[in-house]
């Protein structure tokens, strides 16, 4: 049962440009998002977050938008640069048990 | 160390085998976790410590699974009679406390059982 799930494994991007990286999940208790970016043969780190009470926090070139009645939440990179190319995965957690992983989306961005 | 310390990097054992793997958490951080990244996968959730509560262990896939954490600090995950399908990277992390969610990850032990 997956309850967090990323449908794209691999998304392209020119360097500039806005990436967009999605996320659905089927639990309604979660109340907590996380984003992660893992490198090759390094662990995953924390990127960004955002509670249920919110729909949207930026921090930096990075905004995270949470729509509840959808049960989707998106990452959004502006502008992407090489840099950021890497898996990122979304996770979710319910009153601060343990984070659900989805399956990760590959970022490339491209010169 | 600053961050979460993980060892063996690297693990390559024969079918049958008992391995162990070592987690040194965060100094001070409360909750540690284990997760495994199997090829092509994402982050399959395996055995969650908070304090000195019971352990969450929902997600360890069969009893050769087990782990301990001895003094509130160093875990250690035991794989009895290692299979192949044990082949993974396995992740440990730590946090402050339960409610952040963020968590801080080691490198992984990347473990290949032939």
């Amino acid at each position: 049962d997956q309850q967090v799930k990323q449908n794209s494994p691999s998304l392209s991007v020119q360097e500039g440009r806005i990436s967009i990286l999605n996320c659905d999940y089927t639990n309604s208790m979660f109340d907590y998002f996380l984003w992660y970016k893992k490198y090759p043969a390094e662990g995953p780190t924390f990127l960004i977050s955002i509670s249920s009470i919110k729909d949207k926090n930026e921090d930096g070139r990075f905004t995270v938008f949470l729509n509840k009645s959808a049960k989707h939440l998106s990452l959004h990179i502006v502008p992407s640069q090489p840099g950021d190319s890497a898996v990122y995965f979304c996770a979710a957690s319910s009153r601060g048990n343990k984070l659900t992983f989805g399956t990760g989306t590959q970022l490339k961005v491209e010169l | 160390g600053a961050g979460v310390s993980q060892s063996p990097s690297n693990k390559v054992t024969e079918k049958g085998k008992d391995v162990e793997l070592r987690c040194d958490p965060i100094s001070g951080h409360t909750a540690l976790y284990w997760y495994r990244q199997s090829l092509g996968q994402g982050l399959e959730f395996l055995i969650y410590f908070q304090g000195n509560s019971a352990p969450d262990k929902s997600g360890l896939p069969s009893d050769r699974f087990s782990a301990e954490r001895t003094g509130g600090s160093v875990s250690t995950l035991t794989i009895q009679r290692t299979q192949q399908e044990d082949s993974a990277v396995y992740l440990c992390a730590s946090s402050l406390h339960r409610n952040t969610g963020e968590l801080f990850f080691g490198e992984g032990s990347r473990l290949t059982v032939l």
